[in-house]
């Protein structure tokens, strides 16, 4: 079965500090990779997503970007974050057939906070 | 536009009730519907997916039910349980050159009480 994890589960960095943030999956091949943002109250917000190694589709312009070095890792970095950075990350993973999706797959989350 | 919305935003019933939460949606072409179940501080979890031909799906107390003519999804609760407080999200999918956009609606936020 397949499995995806997000570490860290809490972070709180000061405003200007850098991020990453790792996303992986187990027991699925090429995945489609996706990073959301949900901030409190709100729905959830598309950043980035990646159908393959290296190839990344950025969402909304922002102060963050995403990697993606191997088949099944999906990182979110930042250089510098801002308070605004703040919110709970999501990342999912899904299969496509053909056009049509077979459901996401979202992760634990990772609650950052920037101070 | 694009738009998914929800409706009660938020809601509280007893324990051992039934409730249903509703969806309407405007996205266009269609994928797919999905309900996912977030517990406060966790990733969604899927509870029902459903395509264009499909009006109903349960997993158990839980069915969905979709009119793709009416553009309009419900979420159905049987015989609620505390575990059941969460936010219940409604999700379309659709096609985007080999990948899939998805319009996210804003949740509703059920709660039980004993």
């Amino acid at each position: 079965s397949q499995t995806i994890h997000q570490w860290p589960a809490t972070l709180v960095q000061p405003v200007g500090s850098p991020l990453s943030l790792e996303c992986t999956v187990e027991g699925t091949s090429n995945p489609n990779l996706y990073w959301y943002r949900q901030a409190a109250g709100r729905g959830l917000q598309l950043l980035f997503y990646s159908v393959g190694i290296g190839q990344i589709s950025s969402e909304v312009p922002q102060n963050l970007s995403a990697s993606r070095p191997q088949d099944r890792q999906f990182i979110l970095s930042s250089k510098k974050l801002l308070l605004s950075d703040s919110g709970f990350y999501l990342c999912a993973w899904s299969v496509l057939r053909g056009a049509r999706g077979l459901g996401q797959y979202f992760g634990p989350g990772t609650r950052l906070t920037v101070l | 536009k694009n738009q998914v919305e929800q409706s009660p935003q938020s809601l509280i019933i007893l324990e051992g009730k039934n409730c249903t939460l509703q969806c309407n949606y405007t996205v266009s072409p269609f994928s797919n519907l999905r309900w996912y179940k977030q517990d406060t501080g966790r990733g969604p979890v899927s509870l029902t997916i459903m395509t264009f031909s499909e009006n109903t799906k349960s997993n158990g107390r839980y069915t969905a039910t979709l009119d793709a003519d009416t553009k309009q999804s419900s979420l159905h609760i049987t015989a609620s349980q505390l575990s059941d407080s969460a936010s219940y999200i409604c999700v379309v999918s659709a096609p985007n050159f080999g990948n899939e956009k998805l319009t996210f609606g804003t949740g509703t936020r059920l709660t039980i009480i004993p």
